[in-house]
Protein backbone atom coordinates (compact mmCIF):
# COMPACT_ATOMS: atom_id res chain seq x y z
CA UNK A 1 0.00 0.00 0.00
CA UNK A 2 1.26 3.30 -0.86
CA UNK A 3 1.83 5.69 1.69
CA UNK A 4 3.34 9.34 3.05
CA UNK A 5 4.38 10.69 6.33
CA UNK A 6 4.64 14.02 7.28
CA UNK A 7 6.13 13.68 10.88
CA UNK A 8 6.14 17.45 12.22
CA UNK A 9 2.44 19.23 12.80
CA UNK A 10 3.25 22.22 12.59
CA UNK A 11 6.86 24.57 11.61
CA UNK A 12 7.41 27.40 12.97
CA UNK A 13 10.08 30.00 11.01
CA UNK A 14 10.70 33.83 10.97
CA UNK A 15 10.18 35.77 7.60
CA UNK A 16 12.75 35.64 5.50
CA UNK A 17 14.29 32.27 6.89
CA UNK A 18 14.31 29.22 4.98
CA UNK A 19 11.35 26.94 5.20
CA UNK A 20 11.36 23.17 4.84
CA UNK A 21 8.50 20.23 5.39
CA UNK A 22 9.19 17.13 5.76
CA UNK A 23 7.90 13.92 4.21
CA UNK A 24 8.65 10.43 3.36
CA UNK A 25 7.05 8.00 1.28
CA UNK A 26 6.22 4.32 0.95
CA UNK A 27 5.31 2.42 -2.36
CA UNK A 28 5.65 -0.64 -4.19
CA UNK A 29 7.21 0.70 -7.22
CA UNK A 30 8.86 4.24 -8.34
CA UNK A 31 6.71 6.93 -7.07
CA UNK A 32 4.40 9.91 -8.14
CA UNK A 33 4.84 12.88 -5.59
CA UNK A 34 3.22 15.76 -4.93
CA UNK A 35 2.73 19.04 -2.86
CA UNK A 36 -0.45 20.82 -2.33
CA UNK A 37 -0.87 23.69 -0.34
CA UNK A 38 -4.47 24.40 1.53
CA UNK A 39 -5.53 27.99 3.01
CA UNK A 40 -8.26 28.48 5.52
CA UNK A 41 -11.91 27.05 4.32
CA UNK A 42 -10.10 26.73 0.64
CA UNK A 43 -9.47 24.08 -1.49
CA UNK A 44 -6.50 22.35 -2.08
CA UNK A 45 -3.67 24.02 -4.76
CA UNK A 46 -0.78 21.90 -6.40
CA UNK A 47 2.44 23.49 -6.12
CA UNK A 48 4.34 21.22 -7.43
CA UNK A 49 5.18 17.06 -8.27
CA UNK A 50 7.86 14.82 -8.87
CA UNK A 51 7.56 12.04 -11.69
CA UNK A 52 10.96 11.08 -13.40
CA UNK A 53 13.90 13.31 -14.03
CA UNK A 54 15.54 15.52 -12.12
CA UNK A 55 15.67 15.31 -8.78
CA UNK A 56 15.10 18.74 -7.47
CA UNK A 57 11.55 19.86 -9.23
CA UNK A 58 10.48 23.38 -9.03
CA UNK A 59 6.98 25.06 -8.27
CA UNK A 60 4.59 27.44 -7.77
CA UNK A 61 5.72 30.40 -5.63
CA UNK A 62 9.20 30.05 -5.07
CA UNK A 63 8.35 26.42 -3.52
CA UNK A 64 10.63 23.51 -4.66
CA UNK A 65 11.37 19.80 -3.39
CA UNK A 66 14.01 17.27 -3.54
CA UNK A 67 13.21 13.65 -4.26
CA UNK A 68 15.79 11.34 -2.45
CA UNK A 69 15.10 7.85 -3.50
CA UNK A 70 17.49 6.15 -1.29
CA UNK A 71 15.66 8.11 1.93
CA UNK A 72 12.61 7.96 0.58
CA UNK A 73 11.89 11.65 1.57
CA UNK A 74 10.43 14.68 -1.03
CA UNK A 75 10.63 17.57 1.12
CA UNK A 76 9.34 20.94 0.26
CA UNK A 77 11.68 23.89 0.72
CA UNK A 78 11.81 27.50 0.08
CA UNK A 79 14.82 29.71 0.70
CA UNK A 80 12.83 32.86 1.82
CA UNK A 81 9.51 32.61 3.59
CA UNK A 82 6.76 34.80 3.61
CA UNK A 83 4.19 35.53 6.54
CA UNK A 84 1.43 34.77 3.06
CA UNK A 85 3.23 31.10 2.83
CA UNK A 86 1.47 30.54 6.54
CA UNK A 87 -0.84 27.64 5.34
CA UNK A 88 -1.61 23.92 5.52
CA UNK A 89 1.09 21.80 3.58
CA UNK A 90 -0.12 18.18 2.11
CA UNK A 91 2.28 15.68 0.34
CA UNK A 92 0.98 12.87 -1.62
CA UNK A 93 1.92 9.60 -3.48
CA UNK A 94 0.50 7.29 -6.05
CA UNK A 95 2.38 4.40 -7.55
CA UNK A 96 3.09 4.59 -10.89
CA UNK A 97 1.48 1.44 -11.41
CA UNK A 98 -1.29 1.56 -9.69
CA UNK A 99 -4.71 2.97 -9.48
CA UNK A 100 -4.76 6.63 -9.72
CA UNK A 101 -5.96 7.45 -6.15
CA UNK A 102 -3.51 9.78 -4.31
CA UNK A 103 -2.62 9.46 -0.43
CA UNK A 104 -2.11 12.32 1.14
CA UNK A 105 -0.09 12.82 4.58
CA UNK A 106 -1.99 14.41 7.28
CA UNK A 107 -0.82 17.41 6.75
CA UNK A 108 1.83 20.05 8.36
CA UNK A 109 0.79 23.81 9.68
CA UNK A 110 3.17 26.34 9.04
CA UNK A 111 3.50 29.32 10.63
CA UNK A 112 5.45 32.13 9.21
CA UNK A 113 6.54 34.86 12.29
CA UNK A 114 6.95 38.33 11.02
CA UNK B 1 -10.52 29.50 -17.29
CA UNK B 2 -12.64 28.58 -14.41
CA UNK B 3 -11.39 25.60 -12.31
CA UNK B 4 -12.85 22.76 -10.33
CA UNK B 5 -16.61 24.04 -9.19
CA UNK B 6 -18.33 22.76 -5.98
CA UNK B 7 -21.36 23.78 -4.33
CA UNK B 8 -22.99 23.80 -2.19
CA UNK B 9 -20.01 25.13 -0.10
CA UNK B 10 -21.81 24.51 2.86
CA UNK B 11 -23.97 21.99 3.69
CA UNK B 12 -26.15 21.55 7.10
CA UNK B 13 -28.21 18.14 7.00
CA UNK B 14 -29.93 16.63 9.92
CA UNK B 15 -29.61 12.77 10.79
CA UNK B 16 -30.88 10.84 8.34
CA UNK B 17 -31.67 13.53 6.05
CA UNK B 18 -29.99 12.68 2.49
CA UNK B 19 -26.93 15.00 1.40
CA UNK B 20 -26.22 15.68 -2.78
CA UNK B 21 -22.69 17.38 -3.10
CA UNK B 22 -22.19 18.43 -7.09
CA UNK B 23 -18.77 18.80 -8.48
CA UNK B 24 -17.70 20.26 -12.18
CA UNK B 25 -14.73 19.51 -13.44
CA UNK B 26 -12.30 21.82 -15.27
CA UNK B 27 -13.35 22.51 -18.41
CA UNK B 28 -11.93 19.35 -20.81
CA UNK B 29 -11.45 17.31 -17.48
CA UNK B 30 -13.29 13.65 -17.70
CA UNK B 31 -11.80 12.43 -14.65
CA UNK B 32 -12.87 13.12 -11.42
CA UNK B 33 -12.22 12.47 -7.83
CA UNK B 34 -13.79 12.46 -4.64
CA UNK B 35 -11.60 12.77 -1.22
CA UNK B 36 -13.30 13.14 2.41
CA UNK B 37 -10.91 15.64 4.99
CA UNK B 38 -12.11 14.55 8.54
CA UNK B 39 -11.50 17.28 10.76
CA UNK B 40 -7.59 17.51 11.79
CA UNK B 41 -6.80 14.22 9.40
CA UNK B 42 -5.52 14.28 5.57
CA UNK B 43 -7.73 13.60 2.80
CA UNK B 44 -8.97 9.92 2.25
CA UNK B 45 -9.78 9.19 -1.31
CA UNK B 46 -13.36 7.40 -1.87
CA UNK B 47 -13.78 7.10 -5.56
CA UNK B 48 -12.58 7.75 -9.15
CA UNK B 49 -14.59 7.97 -12.17
CA UNK B 50 -14.76 9.09 -15.71
CA UNK B 51 -18.08 9.63 -18.01
CA UNK B 52 -20.75 7.17 -17.04
CA UNK B 53 -17.95 4.54 -15.46
CA UNK B 54 -17.15 4.29 -11.59
CA UNK B 55 -13.16 3.15 -12.31
CA UNK B 56 -12.39 2.88 -8.42
CA UNK B 57 -15.11 2.87 -5.80
CA UNK B 58 -12.43 1.44 -2.79
CA UNK B 59 -12.82 3.97 -0.61
CA UNK B 60 -16.34 4.66 -0.66
CA UNK B 61 -18.11 3.44 2.93
CA UNK B 62 -19.92 0.20 1.70
CA UNK B 63 -23.33 1.61 2.37
CA UNK B 64 -25.63 5.18 1.73
CA UNK B 65 -22.77 6.60 -0.44
CA UNK B 66 -22.81 6.50 -3.88
CA UNK B 67 -21.69 8.53 -6.62
CA UNK B 68 -21.90 9.43 -10.30
CA UNK B 69 -20.52 10.90 -13.17
CA UNK B 70 -23.20 11.30 -16.05
CA UNK B 71 -22.64 12.06 -19.49
CA UNK B 72 -24.09 15.54 -19.19
CA UNK B 73 -23.84 17.66 -15.56
CA UNK B 74 -21.58 17.66 -13.06
CA UNK B 75 -20.75 14.64 -10.63
CA UNK B 76 -22.33 13.85 -7.49
CA UNK B 77 -21.40 12.72 -4.73
CA UNK B 78 -24.70 10.83 -2.35
CA UNK B 79 -24.98 10.45 0.92
CA UNK B 80 -28.35 8.97 2.21
CA UNK B 81 -29.28 8.83 5.62
CA UNK B 82 -26.43 10.91 6.92
CA UNK B 83 -25.38 10.50 10.35
CA UNK B 84 -22.81 12.55 12.38
CA UNK B 85 -19.87 10.67 11.49
CA UNK B 86 -20.15 12.33 7.57
CA UNK B 87 -19.50 15.58 8.50
CA UNK B 88 -16.43 16.57 6.85
CA UNK B 89 -15.34 18.46 4.03
CA UNK B 90 -16.17 16.75 0.99
CA UNK B 91 -13.03 17.65 -1.91
CA UNK B 92 -13.74 17.02 -5.51
CA UNK B 93 -10.27 16.95 -7.89
CA UNK B 94 -10.13 16.30 -11.35
CA UNK B 95 -7.83 15.58 -14.16
CA UNK B 96 -7.05 15.72 -17.95
CA UNK B 97 -5.80 12.25 -18.11
CA UNK B 98 -5.56 9.55 -16.01
CA UNK B 99 -1.77 10.05 -15.50
CA UNK B 100 -2.21 13.73 -15.13
CA UNK B 101 -2.17 16.61 -11.78
CA UNK B 102 -5.23 16.15 -10.16
CA UNK B 103 -6.89 19.98 -9.36
CA UNK B 104 -8.89 20.31 -6.51
CA UNK B 105 -12.04 22.49 -6.06
CA UNK B 106 -13.16 24.41 -2.82
CA UNK B 107 -14.67 21.98 -1.51
CA UNK B 108 -17.88 21.71 0.34
CA UNK B 109 -18.19 21.37 4.39
CA UNK B 110 -21.10 19.32 5.41
CA UNK B 111 -22.37 19.40 8.75
CA UNK B 112 -24.90 16.86 9.92
CA UNK B 113 -26.59 17.89 13.28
Amino acid sequence: AQSVAQPEDQVNVAEGNPLTVKCTYSVSGNPYLFWYVQYPNRGLQFLLKYITGDNLVKGSYGFEAEFNKSQTSFHLKKPSALVSDSALYFCAVRDIYGNNRLAFGKGNQVVVIP
Amino acid sequence: NAGVMQNPRHLVRRRGQEARLRCSPMKGHSHVYWYRQLPEEGLKFMVYLQKENIIDESGMPKERFSAEFPKEGPSILRIQQVVRGDSAAYFCASSLGDRETQYFGPGTRLLVL
